[in-house]
């Protein structure tokens, strides 16, 4: 089975600071993404990486920032949080190979407060 | 404009019996992938079915079909038999792009309660 970790369920930061959100998946999977998920808007995509070291913004980049140097690992940054960014972070993995490309596989989120 | 629309918020069915839940969206792609997912309430995001915008049969997976009308962009999720344990929230998706495009969007959700 695929499997995609985060590496906090639950994280409390304070206004300012900086927030590092880590991913990795186990399946050799070239693509891996990073949504935030707020209620009444569903998910949102912050950043896409297809590779090492590659990434592209998605629909809300704005205040976040990505790494990607090892295949199996892929984290956001939240260079100077604020209290807009508490939100739940979704990390998610895809295979450009497999049967079914265009399925992603989700970890289990992390809840970020702000104060 | 909304690429993906799901209208309804909440939704409540008798266990046993069969729900739809809707979806709508908008592409001027001709490929693209639109996908199901259940959230439970534990949050882990799981995937249920997916519909190639080539595929001419509507995709099945178990309980789980998705009537697919291309013309209408209309992919509405169709679970069977609804059992107490498909209480969770449903989001719609939809890739454009080909296989490396990263226009991937998802819908606002429907919160599904299955009522013994």
């Amino acid at each position: 089975d695929v499997k995609v970790t985060q590496s906090s369920r639950y994280l409390v930061k304070r206004t300012g600071e900086k927030v590092f959100l880590e991913c990795v998946q186990d399946m050799d999977h070239e693509n891996m993404f990073w949504y935030r998920q707020d209620p009444g808007l569903g998910l949102r995509l912050i950043y896409f990486s297809y590779d090492v070291k590659m990434k592209e913004k998605g629909d809300i980049p704005e205040g976040y920032s990505v790494s990607r140097e090892k295949k199996e690992r892929f984290s956001l940054i939240l260079e100077s949080a604020s209290t807009n960014q508490t939100s739940m972070y979704l990390c998610a993995s895809s295979s450009r190979d497999s049967v079914r490309p265009y399925e992603q596989y989700f970890g289990p989120g992390t809840r970020l407060t702000v104060t | 404009a909304q690429k993906i629309t799901q209208t309804q918020p909440g939704m409540f069915v008798q266990e046993k019996e069969a729900v739809t839940l809707d979806c709508t969206y908008d592409t001027s792609d001709q490929s693209y992938g639109l996908f199901w997912y259940k959230q439970p309430s534990s949050g882990e995001m799981i995937f249920l079915i997916y519909q190639g915008s080539y595929d001419e049969q509507n995709a099945t997976e178990g309980r789980y079909s998705l009537n697919f009308q291309k013309a209408r962009k209309s992919a509405n999720l169709v679970i069977s038999a609804s059992q107490l344990g498909d209480s969770a929230m449903y989001f719609c998706a939809m890739r454009e792009g080909g296989w490396t495009g990263n226009q991937f969007y998802f819908g606002t959700g429907t919160s599904l309660t299955v009522i013994p």
